[in-house]
């Protein structure tokens, strides 16, 4: 089955600094790669997240990309924010099975 | 999470005591997932309806689970007889099934 790595489980930048969150994935046949955001006593929330067919893909100050090669998925939010502080969860799957990643904390520090 | 609402928020329990999780999805979808949230196992899909009806429920780790979607507004997730390693947090979802899941904000279980 799906297994997902994600780095690094902590992440902690300055206000205005850039962050990315790396996943890795074993499955070749997955094919849709969200982006959760999970706050404090709240469930996950999608963020963003891109299909096997596109590269790269950009909302605002986040941004995803894929290397299906390489079967490994980046998160990246510039001009972070306090508000960006959260636990962050990359998955892999195809369908309805989604397989996450362990999270990643960051902070981002004011 | 505005399309979920799940009870209780917060249970505890003692061991052998029967716990039923509680899942309303407000918005039409036709899927249900129930996830199961731990520090040790990260986010696990336990099981998931479509339609109200059970379509994968490989990631039930015992016959002690069961869960139930009687109808398209309403879903139960029980475990009898529950026991410490229960203690998660468990989260009810919907979605289309190819996209963005609605995560309800949990069910905190302490069985102790």
């Amino acid at each position: 089955g799906e297994n997902v790595e994600q780095h690094p489980s902590t992440l902690s930048v300055q206000e205005g600094d850039s962050a990315v969150i790396k996943c890795t994935y074993s499955d070749s046949a997955s094919n849709y790669f969200p982006w959760y955001k999970q706050e404090l006593g709240k469930g996950p929330q999608l963020i963003i997240d891109i299909r096997s067919n596109v590269g790269e893909k950009k909302d605002q100050r986040i941004a995803v990309t894929l290397n299906k090669t390489a079967k490994h998925f980046s998160l990246h939010i510039t001009e972070t924010q306090p508000e960006d502080s959260a636990v962050y969860f990359c998955a892999a799957g195809q369908g309805n099975k989604l397989v996450f990643g362990a999270g990643t904390i960051l902070r981002v520090k004011s | 999470d505005a399309g979920v609402i799940q009870s209780p928020r917060h249970e505890v329990t003692e061991m052998g005591q029967e716990v039923t999780l509680r899942c309303k999805p407000i918005s039409g979808h036709d899927y249900l997932f129930w996830y199961r949230q731990t520090m040790m196992r990260g986010l696990e899909l336990l099981i998931y309806f479509n339609n109200n009806v059970p379509i994968d429920d490989s990631g039930m780790p015992e016959d002690r689970f069961s869960a139930k979607m009687p109808n398209a507004s309403f879903s139960t997730l029980k475990i009898q007889p529950s026991e410490p390693r229960d203690s998660a947090v468990y989260f009810c979802a919907i979605g289309q099934g190819t996209g963005e899941l609605f995560f309800g904000e949990g069910s905190r279980l302490t069985v102790l």
